[in-house]
């Protein structure tokens, strides 16, 4: 079946730690998204990427990077500099303008 | 840039009433407007959609309405069944055929259906 696959499921951070986490499609996408997740705070855009190797900063990027060295995959590293980082992460690909989402990554702090 | 304010944040309803979640949006630029779907522990699905050139669209239980004057926008339930329970998200943006990048999401209405 085609579709996101966003691993792990929870991940646990130290503090001072930098973390992971795995985005891959196999819907032949050209974007890709990764969104943070709140209680009551919607959908946040974090970066985004339209093409190998070419990612753009969205709206709450500090903190974070990425790298898109291939088409079917876009992780996301939760640096030490992001000071609250514990959040529901959802990676996404698009047929313009249609989202299709992964099931997210929850992450937390030990 | 778009600001989308969404209510009610929790909405319960009895099973087999209608329920009903508004949204308006600020940028009268914006001609797409998208409603999500997120079940607990999964990520959002793409229910309906409805496109400026449009006041009204159905899909069987589900419908769409626009006012581009008033800006708004509402998802319209009805006959709700237990499997509606989920948190809905509405969505703008001014959509010109390049990415999904611009959609400005709302903060998320939970459905609660009571049996």
């Amino acid at each position: 079946d085609g579709g996101i696959t966003q691993s792990p499921k929870y991940l646990f951070r130290k503090e001072g730690q930098n973390v992971t986490l795995s985005c891959e499609q196999n819907l032949n996408h050209d974007a890709m998204y990764w969104y943070r997740q709140d209680p009551g705070q919607g959908l946040r855009l974090i970066y985004y990427s339209q093409i190998v190797n070419d990612f753009q900063k969205g709206d709450i990027a500090e903190g974070y990077s990425v790298s898109r060295e291939k088409k079917e995959s876009f992780p996301l590293t939760v640096t030490s500099a992001q000071k609250n980082p514990t959040a529901f992460y959802l990676c996404a690909s698009s047929t313009v303008p249609v989202l299709h989402f992964g099931d997210g990554t929850r992450l937390s702090i030990l | 840039g778009e600001n989308v304010e969404q209510h009610p944040s929790t909405l319960s309803v009895q099973e087999g009433d209608s329920a009903v979640i508004k949204c308006t949006y600020s940028d009268s630029a914006s001609n797409y407007f998208p409603w999500y779907k997120q079940e607990l522990g999964k990520g959002p699905q793409l229910i309906i959609d409805i496109r400026s050139n449009v006041g009204e669209k159905k899909d069987q239980r589900i419908a769409v309405t626009l006012n581009k004057t008033a800006k708004h926008f509402s998802l319209h339930i009805t006959e709700t069944q237990p499997e509606d329970s989920a948190v809905y998200f509405c969505a703008a943006t001014e959509y010109s055929g390049g990415g999904a990048d611009g959609l400005t999401f709302g903060k998320g209405t939970h459905l609660i259906i009571q049996p």
